[in-house]
């Protein structure tokens, strides 16, 4: 089993719609989790940090469950600029550990 | 603040030649990470340090890579001799603290002909 999978894409949907990613992690002693971006061609860029209670920014909601060990990243409203490739990042003491990506693709 | 910095942003070379990419990891952070992305593979990690002191080159592909970081503020990732294989993108990312997110540099386009 991968340290940490999630599911590679492609998903399709048109702009206004909810979008949900889910990433499942194997190593229980994790302690960070993050969510990041990726555009074509670019460096990986942090979305946001996830937390045990969830958090939100704007449009952007991402949640943790340990008991399950998934994080989960939510799109609403989603728009043309939000097309790019999502990658989950796992932390434990030292390690740091990246999903495959999930790759996203909003149409118009 | 500045990022991390890498340098070059493009290397084109030819089969056989030394390659080396450098990384300016931000001020105060004490973890340094090479990474190489292609579509094949995805991203994967070379190697990784703290405090300087490499921790785990597990990942570095063989004996013609080798990476340094003789400083807090400076990394080199050489690879001699490169290869057609080796074409990538090659990310250095750096933070500080257990719970804070790494931060990437723009990446070197590593082209070998």
């Amino acid at each position: 089993r991968k340290e940490v999978e999630q599911d590679p894409g492609p998903f399709n949907v048109p702009e206004g719609a909810t979008v949900a990613f889910n990433c499942t992690y194997s190593n229980s002693a994790s302690q960070s989790f993050f969510w990041y971006r990726q555009d074509c061609r670019k460096e990986p860029k942090l979305l946001m940090s996830v937390y045990s209670s969830g958090n939100e920014d704007g449009r952007f909601t991402a949640q943790l469950n340990r008991a399950s060990q998934y994080i989960s990243l939510l799109i609403r409203d989603s728009k043309l600029s939000d097309s790019a490739t999502y990658l989950c990042v796992v932390k434990g003491y030292q390690k740091v550990t990246f999903g495959t990506g999930t790759k996203l693709q909003v149409i118009p | 603040d500045a990022g991390v910095i890498q340098s070059p942003r493009h290397e084109v070379t030819e089969m056989g030649q030394e390659v080396t990419l450098r990384c300016k990891p931000i001020s105060g952070h004490d973890y340094l990470f090479w990474y190489r992305q292609t579509m094949m593979r995805g991203l994967e990690l070379l190697i990784y340090f703290n405090n300087n002191v490499p921790i785990d080159d597990s990942g570095m592909p063989e004996d013609r890579f080798s990476a340094k970081m003789p400083n807090a503020s400076f990394s080199t990732l050489k690879i001699q001799p490169s290869e057609p294989r080796d074409s990538a993108v090659y990310f250095c990312a750096s933070y500080r603290g257990l719970g804070s997110p790494l931060h990437f540099g723009n990446g070197t386009r590593l082209t070998v002909t």
